[in-house]
C-alpha cells in the first residue's frame, strides 16, 4: 500500500521560504507525478504544481515565480520551496501523486503557518 | 485557467436520498473531469476519474457522468459515511478544482 508523509516546519515567518518534503513509502517514486496541493482553512483546494521523477516540473501561473520543486529517487522523496510566503500562504499542505492526471495517492496534510 | 463551478454549494439530505452533484466548466474539458470526496481532517479521496470511471473500490453507488462543460456525480442511495464534501477538477494544466459541495444530513 503506497503511503505518503509530509514533513518540515509548522511555522515559517513572514517573506522566508517554506520547505516541505514528502517521502513515499510502499511503491516506486518511479514512473509517476508527484504533485503539492494546498487548502487553506474551510476552504478549497488549489494545485501547487508537480514533478515527474526525471525531474522535468509544471508550475500553477500564479505561484510559479516562488516554487521550486525537486526530487529524489534514491530516497524516494520529493520536495516544495515556496519563496516569499505571506500570511495567504498558511493551509493545509498536501502532497499527492498522479499516474498522469488524477491523484490516487495523498499524504495527510501538514499545516503551514505564516506568521511571525 | 479554466474555472470550475459547482452546485449546490450545500445538499442537504438524509440517508437513502439520491444525491445530485453539479460541475460547470469555464470552457470543454472533453471528458477530462474527476470527482473527489473529503471528509474533515482528511485528505480527498479520489472517487470517479474521465468524467464516468470509479475509481479502485468505489463503491458502485457513486457514478458521474457528463462531457464538455457540464458534469454530474450521482450518489444512488446515500449512506451514512457519504456526507462529506465533494471536488470535481479538471486535467488542463493548471489543473484546478470546483470550490466544493457540502452534502449533509438533513
Amino acid at each position: 500500500q503506497v503511503q505518503l508523509q509530509e514533513s518540515g516546519p509548522g511555522l515559517v515567518k513572514p517573506s522566508e521560504t517554506l520547505s516541505l518534503t514528502c517521502t513515499v513509502s510502499g511503491g516506486s517514486i518511479s514512473s509517476y507525478y508527484w504533485s503539492w496541493i494546498r487548502q487553506p482553512a474551510g476552504k478549497g483546494l488549489e494545485w501547487i504544481g508537480r514533478i515527474y521523477t526525471s525531474g522535468s516540473t509544471n508550475y500553477n501561473p500564479s505561484l510559479k515565480s516562488r516554487v521550486t520543486m525537486s526530487v529524489d529517487t534514491s530516497k524516494n522523496q520529493f520536495s516544495l520551496k515556496l519563496s516569499s510566503v505571506t500570511a495567504a500562504d498558511t493551509a493545509v499542505y498536501y502532497c499527492a501523486r498522479a499516474e498522469v492526471y488524477y491523484f490516487d495517492y495523498w499524504g495527510q496534510g501538514t499545516l503551514v503557518t505564516v506568521s511571525s | 485557467e479554466i474555472v470550475l463551478t459547482q452546485s449546490p454549494a450545500t445538499l442537504s439530505l438524509s440517508p437513502g436520498e439520491r444525491a445530485t452533484l453539479s460541475c460547470r466548466a469555464s470552457q470543454s474539458v472533453s471528458s477530462y473531469l474527476a470527482w473527489y470526496q473529503q471528509k474533515p481532517g482528511q485528505a480527498p479521496r479520489l472517487l470517479i476519474y474521465d468524467a464516468s470511471n470509479r475509481a479502485t473500490g468505489i463503491p458502485a453507488r457513486f457514478s458521474g457522468s457528463g462531457s464538455g462543460t457540464d458534469f454530474t456525480l450521482t450518489i444512488s442511495s446515500l449512506e451514512p459515511e457519504d456526507f462529506a464534501v465533494y471536488y470535481c477538477q479538471q486535467r488542463s494544466i493548471p489543473f484546478t478544482f470546483g470550490p466544493g459541495t457540502k452534502v449533509d444530513i438533513k
